[in-house]
């Protein structure tokens, strides 16, 4: 069973600052990882998605590393900004033969102006 | 693109009645749609996983008398929620992954529906 942890739980930093979340995952075994935010009572946005095979994505500000063998991911954000307050979600698939995604609980993001 | 719609966004309902929430893909076919439900500060919980044209597969512990996934078409999974009780007041949320066709296993999410039962 593939569970997962993100490590803090939550994090206050000044803008301008950056910042990394981290993520660790039981079954390396997977197909992909994404990285998601959520707003509060809002859906899901998805930030990035980095395949199994591949070591990083980056989007704008965001990167996302994967080490797949140690069953961890961080997510890099550069220049924060009070914009990217809130909630992280790491989310790897499951295990082999699954592309069903297991949640971890988050970290609760605030950029203070 | 990728744009997954839920409806409604809120719906209130009296103990013992059905909820039908909607969840479409907009401007992509989703060979797979996910449901899942998030309690407070906790995170989300996968309840089911439907194909188009198949019956739903249920995580171990959802009842699939109680909630019931209809994955009609290629652009539309619905879940009814029947007989609902309190205690299945929560934020529910689909997803969508296009799959095999597009080679994309990507989840794009809806904006969720947030169901309170009186």
């Amino acid at each position: 069973k593939q569970e997962v942890t993100q490590i803090p739980a939550a994090l206050s930093v000044p803008e301008g600052e950056n910042l990394v979340l981290n993520c660790s995952f039981t079954d390396s075994a997977i197909y992909n990882l994404q990285w998601f935010r959520q707003d509060p009572g809002k859906g899901l946005t998805s930030l990035l998605l980095i395949q199994s095979s591949q070591r990083e994505q980056t989007s704008g500000r965001l990167n996302a590393s994967l080490d797949k063998s140690s069953g961890r991911s961080t997510l890099y954000i550069a220049a924060s900004q009070p914009g990217d307050s809130a909630t992280y979600l790491c989310a790897p698939t499951r295990g082999a033969g699954s592309y069903q995604l297991t949640f971890g609980k988050g970290t609760k993001l605030s950029v203070i102006p | 693109g990728a744009v997954v719609s839920q409806h409604p966004s809120r719906v209130i309902c009296k103990s013992g009645t059905s909820v039908k929430i909607e969840c479409r893909s907009l401007d992509f076919q989703a060979t797979t749609m996910f449901w899942y439900r998030q309690f407070p500060k906790q995170s989300l919980m996968l309840m089911a996983t439907s194909n188009e044209g198949s019956k739903a597969t249920y995580e171990q512990g959802v009842e699939k008398d109680k909630f019931l996934i209809n994955h009609a078409s290629l652009t539309l999974s619905t879940l009814t929620v029947t007989s609902a009780h309190p205690e299945d007041s929560s934020f529910y949320i689909c997803s969508a992954q296009p799959g095999l066709a597009t080679r994309s296993y990507e989840q794009y999410f809806g904006p969720g529906t947030r169901l309170t039962v009186t």
